[in-house]
């Protein structure tokens, strides 16, 4: 049973560059959300995906965009790049249905994205 | 929004020593779920605990739903216990968006 990848782990960018961050959700998951993790602090929701479409969004920017494939897999991505988009960007799993009774999320191992 | 509290924000301890971390939520909650983040990023499910108590090997964990606060467990603590634990929540009605709190860093030294 696969679980939430995610790639690449790493990468460097310069500042107003772009750059697409890739997901594929865990086996029987519909839906993933992004996360962004900044240092020493807990991740932040950016959004989430369900049927290709943006269901939810938190509190940032137009510069960060997504969309969702028909196989479920998904990119996050960020447009001119500022040094306080520095961070560990979190791909989350998890089945629609179950979006309001609740059940386990699963994160996958996270991009790293440093902003030069 | 919701607010998640946790605490302590720093614990040291000696390899083989208990610890309880705790964590508050400032509104009603369907999904509670503990993670232990390890050095390389990676959240590494622990307990799904909206409410009642849960073991898995020397971890265990507490939710009290109507008191709004949840409380993790490690005895017998390991070296590779040592990173930072979230409390993670979602709140009733708000589909899937966890919100995190600010953590537990661990060291567990030897």
């Amino acid at each position: 049973d696969a679980g939430v990848t995610q790639s690449p782990t790493h990468l460097i960018k310069t500042r107003g560059q772009q750059v697409t961050l890739r997901c594929s959700p865990k086996s029987g998951h519909d839906t993933v959300s992004w996360y962004q993790q900044a240092l020493g602090q807990g991740p932040q929701f950016i959004f989430q995906y369900y049927e290709e479409e943006e269901r939810q969004r938190g509190n940032f920017p137009d510069r960060f965009s997504g969309h969702q494939f028909p196989n479920y897999s998904s990119e996050l991505n960020v447009n001119a790049l500022l040094l306080g988009d520095s961070a560990l960007y979190l791909c989350a799993s998890s089945l629609w249905a179950d979006s309001y009774s609740g059940n386990t999320i699963y994160f996958g191992e996270g991009s790293w994205l440093t902003v030069v | 929004g919701i607010q998640v509290e946790q605490s302590p924000p720093d614990l040291i301890l000696q390899e083989g020593a208990n610890s309880t971390l705790r964590c508050n939520f400032s509104d009603s909650v369907n999904n509670l779920q503990w993670f232990h983040q390890n050095p390389w990023g990676q959240l590494i499910n622990l307990f799904y605990i909206p409410s009642g108590t849960k073991q898995n090997g020397r971890l265990s964990a507490t939710t009290v739903a109507t008191e709004r606060y949840s409380l993790l467990y490690i005895s017998s603590s390991q070296t590779t216990d040592s990173g930072v634990y979230f409390c993670a929540v979602l709140n009733t009605g708000t589909a899937s968006k966890l919100t995190f709190g600010t953590g537990t860093r661990l060291q567990v030294t030897l």
